[in-house]
Formats: C-alpha cells, sequence, structure tokens
C-alpha cells in the first residue's frame, strides 16, 4: 500500500532562517505531488505542483520553492522565512496516471511552522 | 474562476442524529468530487468521493449524493458519534487537470 511521509511534524523557525520541508511517498511510482499550506482554521492554498522529476509548477509568487530531486521525494523550500510564512504545511500526492475521472489527493500529516 | 461554496461553516448535533453539508461548483466540467475529514493536528484524510456518472454513493454511515444539473453535492453522516467530530472539506475536479478546488471547510461537532 502506498504510504506518505512528512517530516518535521512541528518546526520554529526565527525570522529570516532558511526552511526545508521534505516529503516521499512510498509504494507508488511517478506519483503527481503537491504542496499546500492551510492557514490557522482556513482552507487549503496549492502552493506547488510536480507530474515528474525537475517538473515544478507555481500556484502563488511567494517566498516559497520547490523542488523534486527525487521521483517519489518533493521538498518545500525558502532562503528566508517571514512571519507570514506560518502556517500548516501539508503534501499529497495522487497517482499520475490519467483516465477519465481524476483521482482522490492522498494527504501527509502536515508540517506545522512558526515563524517567530 | 472556479469556486466551490461549502455550508455551513460550523454545525453542531447531538450523539445519534444526522449531519448534513451542503457544497456548489461553479465548473460545470467538474466530474470528481471527494470528501475529505480533517481532525485537529492532521492532514485530510479522503473518506468517500463521488464520479459524475452516478448519483449517489454509500459507504456505511457515509453517504454522498450530487445533483449534476443543480451543480451541488452534498455529504450525508448519520447516527452521528463523537469521534466523528472533525473538520470536512469538500472539493472538485475535473478531467485532465491538477487543480482540485476546496470548499472553505464546515467544523462538525458531536454532542454527547
Amino acid at each position: 500500500s502506498q504510504t506518505i511521509h512528512q517530516w518535521p511534524a512541528t518546526l520554529v523557525q526565527p525570522v529570516g532562517s532558511p526552511l526545508s520541508l521534505e516529503c516521499t511517498v512510498e509504494g507508488t511510482s511517478n506519483p503527481n505531488l503537491y504542496w499546500y499550506r492551510q492557514a490557522a482554521g482556513r482552507g487549503l492554498q496549492l502552493l506547488f505542483y510536480s507530474v515528474g522529476i525537475g517538473q515544478i509548477s507555481s500556484e502563488v509568487p511567494q517566498n516559497l520553492s520547490a523542488s523534486r530531486p527525487q521521483d517519489r521525494q518533493f521538498i518545500l523550500s525558502s532562503k528566508k522565512l517571514l512571519l507570514s510564512d506560518s502556517g500548516f504545511y501539508l503534501c499529497a500526492w495522487r497517482t499520475g496516471t490519467v483516465t477519465s475521472y481524476n483521482s482522490p489527493l492522498h494527504f501527509g500529516n502536515g508540517t506545522r511552522l512558526t515563524v517567530t | 474562476g472556479e469556486n466551490v461554496e461549502q455550508h455551513p461553516s460550523t454545525l453542531s448535533v447531538q450523539e445519534g442524529d444526522s449531519a448534513v453539508i451542503k457544497c456548489t461548483y461553479s465548473d460545470s466540467a467538474s466530474n470528481y468530487f471527494p470528501w475529505y475529514k480533517q481532525e485537529l493536528g492532521k492532514g485530510p484524510q479522503l473518506i468517500i468521493d463521488i464520479r459524475s456518472n452516478v448519483g449517489e454513493k454509500k459507504d456505511q454511515r457515509i453517504a454522498v449524493t450530487l445533483n449534476k444539473t443543480a451543480k451541488h453535492f452534498s455529504l450525508h453522516i448519520t447516527e452521528t458519534q463523537p469521534e466523528d467530530s472533525a473538520v470536512y472539506f469538500c472539493a472538485a475536479s475535473r478531467r485532465g487537470t491538477y487543480k482540485y478546488i476546496f470548499g472553505t471547510g464546515t467544523r462538525l461537532k458531536v454532542l454527547a
């Protein structure tokens, strides 16, 4: 069966420090990978999307970047964190197989980032 | 642009009662509608989904109905239990896109 791992679970970082959040998926090949952010009590904001190694689509211009160095690894980064980067970051995957209907997204358990 | 409206934002029910959450989508090409349950401090978990070729789908105490003409779909939870308390999100998506348009969430509280 497929599993998705995110780490760390929680992170407290000072303003101006770098960030690296990692996500890996097991049990599937060529997944589509996503990064979402969820502000406290709010909905899900899509940040980045990837269909393959080195292929990243950005949804919202901001202080963050994403990379996909391996098929099942997705990394969210920042060179200098802002207070507004605080939030709950979720990685998700879906099958890369194209069918008549989209397949479900499967989320990890997220990273709670607090920028102080 | 595409939009999914979700109501209500909060819902309190007595244990054993039913709960209904409704979503309306704007993109008439949407053909896949998943529902997610998010418990505190965790990621959203898929609980049920429906494709546009059916009008209703059930899984034990959970059911989803879809009205393509009106462009709305609903989550029905029967015989609610305290462990059903969570935030529920609906979403809509269409074939060939990477986007899933999420509703703003419903906080369900089941009172014992």
